[in-house]
């Protein structure tokens, strides 16, 4: 189906254990975005890209990791899960040209790490 | 720095009423796009509305229309005869034409009481 699909939904992990949230979007949107939503904070940005191989951290990139080998994929990683990291993740994607689009986002992923 | 400020948490509205959600930013861009996302308990992101800074006439989509002050860097979301499907949390955003991030305020969640 065409649109931008994350997965999984949902995840309960440990501290310290290694968690990747996958992203795939099918329009071929040149960027790519990770936020987390946490109550008070609203949306943050943790990385972005604008291209393949071409990644930026963004507000709270710490404790994350991203790559970007292929357009349409924008994996999240974290690399040893903190209690802090428990929040819903969106992933969202959006094109570029003369005028800037709207972010298409995600249905979310929603982390607990325990 | 680039920021967005949305000073109510909390709203509610009687259904069939108006209610106008308050949204300000700060940038020492010239141009720049402005959004207000819809959230729904489904945590699905949705567009309501977008405005280019360089537009003089407000937005509007059907009972959804917006009052920007750029002098002020005013961005208030008007909800005319308001709908139970209305009740969400509402988000504006921000991005400056020459930047790659989307600015996203804290949010304010708006109830639509019957």
């Amino acid at each position: 189906d065409a649109g931008i699909t994350q997965s999984p939904r949902y995840k309960i992990t440990e501290t310290g254990r290694q968690v990747t949230l996958m992203c795939h979007q099918t329009w071929s949107h040149s960027y790519m975005f990770w936020y987390r939503q946490d109550l008070g904070h609203g949306l943050r940005l943790i990385y972005y890209s604008a291209a393949a191989d071409i990644t930026d951290k963004g507000e709270v990139p710490d404790g994350y990791v991203v790559s970007r080998s292929k357009t349409e994929n924008f994996p999240l990683t974290l690399e040893s899960a903190t209690r802090s990291q428990t929040s819903v993740y969106f992933c969202a994607s959006s094109v570029r040209g003369k005028r800037i689009g709207e972010l298409f986002f995600g249905e979310g992923s929603r982390l607990t790490v325990l | 720095a680039q920021t967005v400020t949305q000073s109510q948490p909390e709203m509610s509205v009687q259904e069939a009423e108006t209610v106008t959600l308050s949204c300000t930013y700060d940038t020492s861009e010239s141009n720049y796009y402005l959004f207000w996302y819809k959230q729904p308990p489904s945590r699905q992101m949705i567009l309501v509305i977008r405005q280019e800074a360089y537009k003089q006439q407000n937005a509007t989509e059907n009972r959804f229309s917006v009052n920007f002050q750029k002098a002020a860097k005013s961005f208030s979301l008007k909800i005319s005869d308001s709908q139970l499907g209305d009740t969400a949390m509402y988000f504006c955003a921000f991005i400056p034409n020459t930047g790659n991030q989307f600015y996203f305020g804290t949010g304010t969640s708006l109830t639509v009481i019957p």
